[in-house]
């Protein structure tokens, strides 16, 4: 099965910064990769997401990354603000039936004003 | 309307009680699915509904029990729960089965004494 690894596990920047996560996975069949933020208290939202034939994504403040090739992605957040401070979590799926989507085990980041 | 809502927010129980957690969605979603989320890690899948029918069991005990009455609503029945179950429990949901982008609750907060 599918194996994803995230770090750091814990990032703390100052406001202003920019922050990287980054995850790899095992299974080259892989072909989509959502990033969730879960703030305190409060539900996983899916912040931005990426499939394996593109490259680079982007959406205002975030950007993600995919080389197939090594099997990693990464997510990156530009000029972070305090409510940036969250657990982000990677997870990657092979989209067909009766896969399941696996969870990196999340990077608490915190941005420090 | 692109909520998925869970009731009751929080549930305290004692080890021989019955309970319930109900989620309910009008996305007109045709997945949805049930985790477990323990402190500080990522979700854990535990069932998925696809077109009502249970699609997937991922060997969770029996104490855990979960129906789909319709395509907008899904229960967890609680019985003789153990302390470790304690957790949050979060429901979700997506267009179809293959566990892409997939719309969290709010999560029931569980705790079993």
């Amino acid at each position: 099965g599918e194996n994803v690894e995230q770090h750091p596990s814990t990032l703390s920047v100052q406001e202003g910064d920019s922050a990287v996560i980054k995850c790899t996975y095992s299974d080259s069949a892989s072909n989509y990769f959502p990033w969730y933020k879960q703030e305190l208290g409060k539900r996983p939202q899916l912040i931005i997401d990426i499939r394996s034939n593109v490259g680079e994504k982007k959406d205002q403040r975030i950007a993600v990354t995919l080389n197939k090739t090594a099997k990693h992605f990464s997510l990156h957040i530009t000029e972070t603000q305090p409510e940036d401070s969250a657990v982000y979590f990677c997870a990657a799926i092979q989209e067909t039936s009766g896969s399941r989507l696996t969870f990196g085990e999340g990077t608490q980041l915190t941005v420090n004003p | 309307d692109t909520e998925v809502t869970q009731t009751p927010k929080h549930l305290v129980m004692g080890m021989t009680n019955k309970k319930s957690l109900k989620c309910e969605q009008h996305m007109g979603h045709r997945a949805m699915y049930w985790y477990k989320q323990k402190a500080k890690k990522p979700p854990e899948l535990m069932f998925v509904y696809s077109y009502e029918k249970l699609s997937i069991n991922e060997s969770v005990p029996s104490r855990f029990s979960p129906e789909c009455p319709n395509s907008s609503l899904l229960n967890l029945h609680l019985h003789a729960l153990q302390p470790e179950d304690s957790a949050l429990y979060l429901c979700a949901s997506s267009h179809a089965y293959i566990d892409t982008e997939a719309f969290f609750g709010q999560g029931t907060r569980l705790t079993v004494v």
